[in-house]
């Protein structure tokens, strides 16, 4: 079965430390996105990449960085500048932007 | 500038009907989504809506009206399951733009 999966689905990050989020699908998909929710809110995007070897940045890139080496992979790199981190990270692909969207089952991020 | 309003939260009845809004303020509009999302959870396609009017799938109908730049999404014979956020969404016709999320509308159903 095709899908989107994010690792890990808990993680804890200390205190100047860069982590680094996974989010593979072999859906065959062009479009990865990444966003963040935060309690009781919506959706904010982090960044996005149309192909590979591109991507560009969100509302909200500030602290965060990416790469997208791989049609199937975009991982999530959360720097030490990013100094609010905890949230629960979304990873999401689609075909194009006039497709939906399918989502991995997140990645809850705490501070130690 | 570009904008999505949605209700923050509505609370409804099971077996009921809800409707819930959004009204959006974009260039270039191509197409609204709508998402579920249960607490904790990722969100799943609901509906996609890109020319004007009614779109039925079984408990849930989503309407558009691209001229008065408005949507909304028909909830009928509520259950209690069907208690979560309802994300709706903008595609634009540049599809190098990236898609618009509303803040969302949390649903509340009562028994």
């Amino acid at each position: 079965d095709g899908g989107i999966t994010q690792s890990p689905k808990y993680l804890f990050r200390k205190e100047g430390q860069n982590v680094t989020l996974s989010c593979e699908q072999n859906l065959n998909h062009d479009a990865m996105y990444w966003y963040r929710q935060d309690p009781g809110q919506g959706l904010r995007l982090i960044y996005y990449s149309q192909i590979v070897n591109d991507f560009q940045k969100g509302d909200i890139a500030e602290g965060y960085s990416v790469s997208r080496e791989k049609k199937e992979s975009f991982p999530l790199t959360v720097t030490s500048a990013q100094k609010n981190p905890t949230a629960f990270y979304l990873c999401a692909s689609n075909r194009d932007s006039n497709q939906p969207q399918h989502f991995g089952d997140g990645t809850r991020l705490s501070i130690l | 500038g570009q904008n999505i309003d949605q209700p923050t939260e509505m609370t409804a009845t099971e077996g009921a009907i809800v409707q819930i809004n959004c009204t959006y303020q974009t260039s270039g509009f191509n197409g609204l989504f709508w998402y579920q999302q249960h607490a904790g959870e990722a969100p799943t396609f609901l509906s996609y809506n890109v020319l004007d009017g009614l779109e039925e799938k079984g408990r849930f109908s989503s309407f558009l009206s691209r001229s008065k730049g408005y949507s909304y999404l028909l909830l009928k014979e509520l259950q209690m399951k069907d208690s979560a956020s309802y994300l709706c969404a903008v595609t634009k016709l540049n599809r190098d733009d990236k898609i618009i999320f509303g803040k969302g509308t949390r649903l509340h159903i009562l028994p």
